[in-house]
């Protein structure tokens, strides 16, 4: 079964707007561990954010900010003022604590942001 | 720097033969991940290790051979027994196993097979 389920496969905008991705996970354990990553085109991942499952508060960092629910089981990505440089492959992603688990990373299928001058 | 280096980025492979994707870090991370990326798709899990000298297979590993005989290297083999080995592979670290610890991600190889 799909633990993280990001069900926009590609997002366009226009420099300037703003855009949200959503991430909604399915886990039985009460502590846990979601992650965004960002994939440009040269491939590599590059680490966004790590957040555990007693931290509801939100964060922002400059103009990225992530909207954690745990009521909904979501954990949303927003990107204000988007930018050419955000255009990327957005991975979410679930780490649960199980012992069958151990920690292994549960990646989403990925949303494509394009973002066009 | 410090970092994950992945070599080489680009590899082409007959059908019926074996190659060897290289992943070194020098962050001094206990734990290493192979992952496969197909298009459109997530990453899955290929093999991990938590020390050297010992590694797990992940939700993916027919086909697939690793070894870590250092705890800066984790090479994969890609075996003829892997029916579809054409795929974007990236190599990943973390300080220990286990959910807590962030992976970092290397710049990734991409094999195809001829």
């Amino acid at each position: 079964a799909q633990k993280v389920t990001q069900a926009q496969t590609e997002i366009s905008v226009v420099e300037k707007e703003d855009v949200t991705l959503d991430c909604v996970y399915e886990t039985r354990d009460t502590t846990y561990y979601l992650f965004w990553y960002k994939q440009p085109p040269s491939g590599e991942l590059v680490f966004l954010i790590r957040r555990n499952s007693f931290d509801e508060q939100n964060e922002i960092s400059g103009r990225y900010s992530w909207n954690f629910q745990k009521s909904t089981s979501s954990f949303n990505f927003t990107i204000t003022a988007s930018q050419v440089v955000d255009s990327a492959v957005y991975f979410c992603a679930l780490s649960e604590r199980t012992t069958d688990s151990w920690g292994k990373l549960q990646f989403g299928a990925g949303t494509q942001v394009v973002v066009t001058p | 720097d410090g970092g994950i280096t992945q070599s080489p980025k680009y590899l082409f492979r007959k059908e019926g033969q074996n190659v060897t994707l290289s992943c070194e870090q020098n962050l001094n991370h206990d734990a290493m991940y192979w992952y496969r990326q197909d298009p459109g798709q997530g990453l899955r899990l290929i093999y991990y290790s938590q020390i050297v000298n010992d590694f797990q297979k992940g939700d993916i590993a027919e086909g697939y051979s690793v070894s870590r005989e250092k705890k800066e290297s984790f090479p994969l083999t890609v075996t003829s027994a892997q029916k579809n080995p054409t795929a974007f592979y990236l190599c990943a670290s973390s300080i220990l196993a286990g959910a807590t610890d962030t992976q970092y991600f290397g710049p990734g190889t991409r094999l195809t097979v001829l």
